[in-house]
Parts: structure tokens; sequence; C-alpha cells
């Protein structure tokens, strides 16, 4: 069955870097856009970051254009995203999602990403 | 860029209610629209897809309806179990997501 887990999260200083990671199994990862969506506490859900199958397309929200860095390995059915430059505003559970055409349809559990001094 | 808008932001039923949900799109966006169920703690689940298209394994009293920039989702009997935020998302061709603000359904 499909399953994608995230890891990397935690807590960080406001300025540093982090990068979360998805793992893909039980499909042909190669074969799938994957995306990044966020939910900071007790809010809605903010979709981040695109990616198209092959790698060869990306895609950003304008609030983490130029600082977040979406990227796959499709050797090792691995989704990541590398956040530069984090904000408080950044704190938040990342999803990694599996698309269909325009629509998420298998998510992971989620890590949280908590950014504060 | 495109806005979504939903009302309510939140509603409280009873149990066997029918329960309606409105999302609206600050441009035309066709059918590009989709609905989420989210649970608290959970992650979201796809129930609709391309405005009215049911996902697989999701019961039919959930459904969807509309185009161009207005839309509507419905949950025919309210139950316990659907006790959830809805979120609607439209997408674009690269495609990236817009969500709209949610509706939080209590009983």
């Amino acid at each position: 069955q499909v399953q994608l887990v995230e890891s990397g999260g935690g807590v960080v200083q406001p300025g540093r870097s982090l990068r979360v990671s998805c793992a893909a199994s039980g499909f042909s990862f190669s074969n799938y856009g994957m995306h990044w969506v966020r939910q900071a506490p007790g809010k809605g859900l903010e979709w981040v970051a695109g990616i198209w199958y092959d790698g060869t397309n990306k895609y950003y929200a304008d609030s983490v254009k130029g600082r977040f860095t979406i990227s796959r390995d499709n050797s090792k059915n691995t989704l990541y995203l590398q956040m530069n430059t984090l904000r408080a505003e950044d704190t938040a559970v990342y999803y990694c999602a599996r698309v269909r055409g325009g629509s998420a349809v298998y998510w992971g559990q989620g890590t949280l990403v908590t950014v504060s001094s | 860029d495109i806005q979504m808008t939903q009302s309510p932001s939140s509603l409280s039923a009873s149990v066997g209610d029918r329960v309606t949900i409105t999302c609206q799109a600050s441009q035309d966006i066709t059918n590009y629209l989709n609905w989420y169920q989210q649970k608290p703690g959970k992650a979201p689940k796809l129930l609709i897809y391309d405005a009215s298209n049911l996902e697989t394994g999701v019961p039919s009293k959930f459904g969807g309806s509309g185009s161009g920039t207005d839309f509507s989702f419905t949950i025919s009997s309210l139950q316990p179990e659907d006790i959830a935020t809805y979120y609607c998302q439209h997408y674009d061709n690269l495609p990236r997501f817009t969500f709209g603000p949610g509706t939080t359904v209590d009983i």
C-alpha cells in the first residue's frame, strides 16, 4: 500500500536552515508528482511547493519562494524540502502528498517544524 | 492570484441533518476544485475531485457540485464520524494549489 513517511522536523532558530524528507513506498515513486503542504498550529492548510514526476519542473508559494527548495531522488524514492532563512511564521506541520492531476490523493502523517529562539 | 473563500467558517448540526458548505473562487476556475476532510491530528483526506467526482472508497453521502466560481459540498446525513474540518482546494495547470480557509463541522 502507498506509504509516505516524513522526517527531519524539529526545533530550529530563526534564520537557520532545515531539510525535511519524505520516504515513499508501495508505488512507483518516479511516476508521480509530489507536493509539500503545511499547517501552522490551529490554522488551515497552506500549499508550499510541488515538483513534477521527473524533477524537471518545480514551483513554489510566494511565501517561500527564494528560501525553500523542493527536490527528489527517484533512485531513493525520497522527496525533500530544503528550508533556508527560516522564520517564526514557517512553524507548521509539513505534509508531503502524492498527486493525481490536481488532487493530493495520498498524504504522509506530517513532521513538525518549530522555528524559535 | 485566485482567492478561495468558504462559508460558513463553522457550523453545528444534528445527527441526520443535511449539511452544505459553499466555496467561492475569485475568478472562473471551471471545475478545478477538490474537497478534503481533516480530522484533528490527522492528515487531510481527499473526498471529492474535479468539483463533483467521488474519490474511490468515499461514502456516497458526500457530494459536490458547481462550476465556474461557485461550488458546494454536501453531507446528506451527518454522522458523529463526520466531525471534521472541510477544505476546498483549487488547482491550476502546473499544478499549484490554493486552499480555502476551511469549515469546521460540529454536532
